[in-house]
């Protein structure tokens, strides 16, 4: 079953913004990661993010991890139009070994 | 960084036929492959879980003998759709995972899209 939520379902915004995304999940986790699908494609790993941790940069990556509210945030500084796509956290879960995905953000960056 | 091949990445054929979809993991050993389905706009939703050398674990709903799998090698996984109907179109992902330890992302293929007419 999905588990993860995430909000908002679509965001457009203008090249150079930042874009932020959230995830809500249920159950404790192992860590959350999160990627990234272009339309048509398979999905690409951006970053993963473990229970201890807190927040973690890649780049122009932020993500952030509050496990006391089951949730999580990516953060795009200086968005560009190549960074639009779908954008799903997933969690691994303890004592399992599957991901568990969100139902996505849809990004569009616009020119 | 690792690599997963999946082939084909289109098939469009006849209701009834049998579709084989190969992963495979092209840089490293993978004892433990996902397969999911995804339909237009929404999340992938996982199918099952795929372990080399043994039975493949299905999630709740997913018929076994409809999507067969196998994981004969520590790199391949074959998902096969038999006697597909158009019910059964959908973009299929395959993904694959290091051996060994926890904490480790998955790595995906690109997809295969599957028409049944």
């Amino acid at each position: 079953s999905q588990q993860g939520e995430e909000d908002p379902q679509a965001l457009s915004i203008q090249e150079g913004e930042n874009a932020t995304m959230n995830c809500s999940y249920k159950t404790s986790i192992n860590n959350l990661q999160w990627y990234r699908q272009n339309s048509g494609r398979g999905l690409v790993h951006l970053i993963l993010i473990r229970s201890n941790e807190r927040e973690k940069h890649s780049g122009r990556l932020r993500v952030t991890l509050d496990t006391s509210k089951k949730s999580s945030s990516l953060l795009i500084t200086a968005s560009r139009a190549a960074d639009t796509a779908s954008y799903f956290c997933a969690t691994d879960a303890r004592g399992a070994q599957k991901l568990v995905f969100g139902q996505g953000t849809r990004l569009t960056i616009n020119p | 960084g690792a690599v997963v091949s999946q082939h084909p990445s289109r098939v469009i054929c006849k209701s009834g036929t049998s579709v084989k979809i190969e992963c495979r993991s092209l840089d490293f050993q993978a004892t433990t492959m996902f397969w999911y389905r995804q339909f237009p706009k929404q999340s992938l939703m996982l199918m099952a879980t795929s372990n080399e050398g043994s039975k493949a674990t299905y999630e709740q709903g997913v018929e076994k003998d409809k999507f067969l799998i196998n994981h004969a090698s520590l790199t391949l996984s074959t998902l096969t759709v038999t006697s597909a109907h158009p019910e059964d179109s959908s973009f299929y992902i395959c993904s694959a995972r290091f051996s060994g330890t926890g904490n480790q992302p998955q790595h995906f293929g690109d997809g295969t899209r599957l028409s049944i007419l």
